[in-house]
């Protein structure tokens, strides 16, 4: 039982490039959610799914966008990389929000 | 406005010694609280969570716990190991939302020293 794999575990960007935070869950989970951890600050929600083609914005939405075409996988895509958008990644999934959130190992990623 | 404030930030303390870490909230309607901890380089794993009616909540050497009328949860370390250093985050969720409205604090880093 693999929980939630989330691709790459690094990745460095130059500002201006694209590229696609990939996320995946085994666990037949409807929910889940994106977010980003900067040093000093709690985990700030960007994205979020209830389900297979359903999403919505979270509290920092901007300069990302996300798809679910299936109930596994997830991805963020960042459509034109900036410095602020350096930070580590975490992809979660849920059964139940209220019971509790399954994270990923997180992506590091730095824009230059 | 719904925040979550952790105490201390940082804390270092010796191997085999306890330690309290405390996290306030004001977050309406309240739904539940739970105690993460993160790894350093890894995503938070769930310690307890406990609802409007539990006021304490058990896990090994873990204990957390809730007082709703003054809106304060601790975390109790009992007999630390150096495997416990990492940071420990308070997650309060509100009712209402499809995502459940989680209201992360910002941690307390704690190091376990030998």
């Amino acid at each position: 039982n693999a929980g939630v794999t989330q691709t790459p575990k690094f990745q460095v960007l130059k500002t201006g490039q694209s590229m696609t935070l990939q996320c995946a869950q085994d666990m037949n989970h409807e929910y889940m959610s994106w977010y980003r951890q900067d040093p000093g600050m709690g985990l700030r929600l960007i994205h979020y799914s209830v389900g297979a083609g359903i999403t919505d914005q979270g509290e920092v939405p901007n300069g990302y966008n996300v798809s679910r075409s299936t109930t596994e996988d997830f991805p963020l895509r960042l459509l034109s990389a900036a410095p602020s958008q350096t930070s580590v990644y975490f992809c979660a999934s849920s059964y139940e929000p209220a019971w509790g959130y399954t994270f990923g190992s997180g992506t590091r990623l730095t824009v230059v | 406005k719904n925040q979550v404030e952790q105490s201390p930030q940082s804390l270092i303390i010796l191997e085999g010694k306890n330690c309290t870490l405390q996290c306030n909230y004001t977050v309406s309607p309240f739904s539940n609280l739970r105690w993460y901890k993160q790894d350093t380089g890894r995503g938070p794993v769930s310690l307890t969570i406990m609802t409007f009616s539990e006021n304490t909540k058990s896990n090994g050497r873990y204990t957390a716990t809730l007082d709703a009328d003054t809106k304060q949860s601790s975390l109790h370390i009992t007999a630390s190991q150096l495997s416990d250093s990492a940071s420990y985050i308070c997650v309060v969720s509100a009712y209402g939302g499809s995502q459940g409205n989680l209201i992360f604090g910002k941690g307390t880093k704690l190091s376990v020293k030998p």
